[in-house]
């Protein structure tokens, strides 16, 4: 069974542009939730999706903003890149009814 | 404000040492997981735990959690060149994790 993708892996922007990241869960997973994990600040829960719909959103402004397709695909979107958006940004997947996620490698995300 | 607090940040002994890391919590989760993360790499869970008082030995690594259920350490014997590595743990509720900042462990061959 293929584990959780994150494409692509490394990604560099210069601020003011925007970013969309990409997630395969394992198949069969329905959850997928978003991370961001930076040195000061540690992994930081973004959002998670189930079925297509949002359930729950962390701290974060309304820049990051994200989706879910009908095959559980997700992406996340970040406008108006800020140097402080540079993040090693992880998804991880889970199946219904489990308390276990699976992480995929993540995407390394540097603004200019 | 992390709701997980880690200690310590930093770990570095040498191959054969024993080693713990803590992790304590102002609240109390549904459960509590420990997750191991190497470079370039996303996190790889290692244990779950979720009654109060449980104990789990996973080979060289012994998790607990406390009684109250907001309180869990990691105990790594004889540590080897391979469990160097970033530990975390985090705590589960609201279809979220909220992890802990991380205790880098260096073990030295």
């Amino acid at each position: 069974k293929a584990g959780v993708t994150q494409t692509p892996r490394y990604l560099i922007k210069t601020r003011g542009q925007q970013v969309t990241l990409s997630c395969s869960p394992i198949s069969g997973h329905r959850s997928v939730s978003w991370y961001q994990q930076t040195p000061g600040q540690g992994l930081q829960f973004l959002f998670e999706y189930f079925s297509e719909t949002q359930r729950n959103k962390g701290n974060f402004p309304g820049r990051f903003s994200g989706r879910q397709f009908s095959n559980s695909r997700s992406e996340m979107n970040v406008s108006t890149l800020e140097l402080g958006d540079s993040a090693l940004y992880l998804c991880a997947s889970r199946s219904v009814g489990q308390n276990i996620q699976y992480f995929g490698a993540g995407t390394r995300l540097s603004v200019l | 404000t992390q709701l997980l607090e880690q200690s310590p940040q930093f770990l570095s002994i040498q191959e054969g040492e024993n080693l713990t890391v803590y992790c304590n919590s102002s609240s109390v989760f549904s459960s509590l997981q420990w997750y191991r993360q190497e470079p370039g790499e996303g996190p790889v869970l290692l244990v779950t735990v979720v009654t109060g008082g449980e104990v789990k030995k996973l080979k060289r690594l012994t998790f607990q959690f406390g009684d109250a259920r907001k309180d869990s350490s990691l105990h790594i014997t004889a540590a080897q060149p391979g469990d160097t590595g970033l530990y975390l743990c985090a705590g589960a509720g609201d279809y979220k994790l909220s992890f802990g900042a991380g205790t880098t462990v260096t073990v030295r061959a």
